[in-house]
């Protein structure tokens, strides 16, 4: 079957626009996850949604970003005034929720370039 | 708060050589553990996990086991290929959280 989705695959953006990342996960699954993953910082934890639970969002850098998850399926991910140090791979994964084993299953993932 | 420590890279051996990449973790209560691949250009890949203690995670040849005693969860293979040069992430989940990962290890197998 299908898996994790994302779109774009490269975004390049200016300092200071807002971008927003796409991320289909696989059919069925209830949870939903964002990571970054940058050259310094290896993989970051951004936020989780799992079914229709408030989302944790204790990854968030900053009041910039913003995730939201629309019907239980598709999320967005959103950076206002994208700065420089943004850039990096955003991933995406999804799975059946903690209770069913947790394995998540990776996106692509989108790398953003904000110059 | 949880933590993974994965030996820093790269890793660079011979094919046919035998693998260790070391991992250790700090958590609290009984977290369970992966080990992701990624290799160049592509996405973070679930190579194999072990969801309590003395588990052995298995896949493609590549093994480890959940060691509580002594946190750890060492990747292991016999006989390296080529093919298997990508980078290597050690990660832990415990319970109902997310995923939290080491910094990744890197190998590069010549032929």
């Amino acid at each position: 079957g299908a898996g994790v989705s994302q779109s774009p695959s490269n975004k390049v953006t200016e300092k200071g626009k807002d971008v927003e990342l796409r991320c289909d996960p696989i059919s069925g699954h209830t949870a939903l996850y964002w990571y970054r993953q940058s050259l310094g910082q290896g993989l970051e934890f951004l936020i989780y949604f799992q079914g229709n639970s408030a989302p944790d969002k204790s990854g968030l850098p900053s009041d910039r970003f913003s995730a939201e998850r629309t019907g239980g399926s598709v999320s967005t991910l959103t950076i206002q005034r994208t700065q420089q140090e943004d850039s990096a791979v955003y991933l995406c994964a999804s799975s059946l929720g903690w209770d069913r084993g947790n394995e998540q299953y990776f996106g692509p993932g989108t790398r953003l370039t904000v110059t | 708060g949880d933590s993974v420590t994965q030996m820093e890279g790269p890793v660079t051996l011979s094919e046919e050589a035998f693998l260790t990449i070391n991992c250790t973790y700090t958590a609290t209560g009984y977290p369970s553990l992966f080990w992701y691949v990624q290799y160049p250009g592509e996405g973070l890949q679930l190579l194999l996990k072990a969801t309590k203690a003395d588990d052995k995670g298995s896949n493609k040849g590549f093994e480890a086991t959940y060691r509580k005693e002594t946190t750890s969860f060492h990747l292991e293979k016999g006989s390296v290929q080529v093919s298997d040069s990508a980078v290597y992430f050690c990660a832990l989940i415990p319970g109902y959280s997310t995923l939290t990962f080491g910094k990744g290890t890197m190998l590069l197998v010549s032929p």
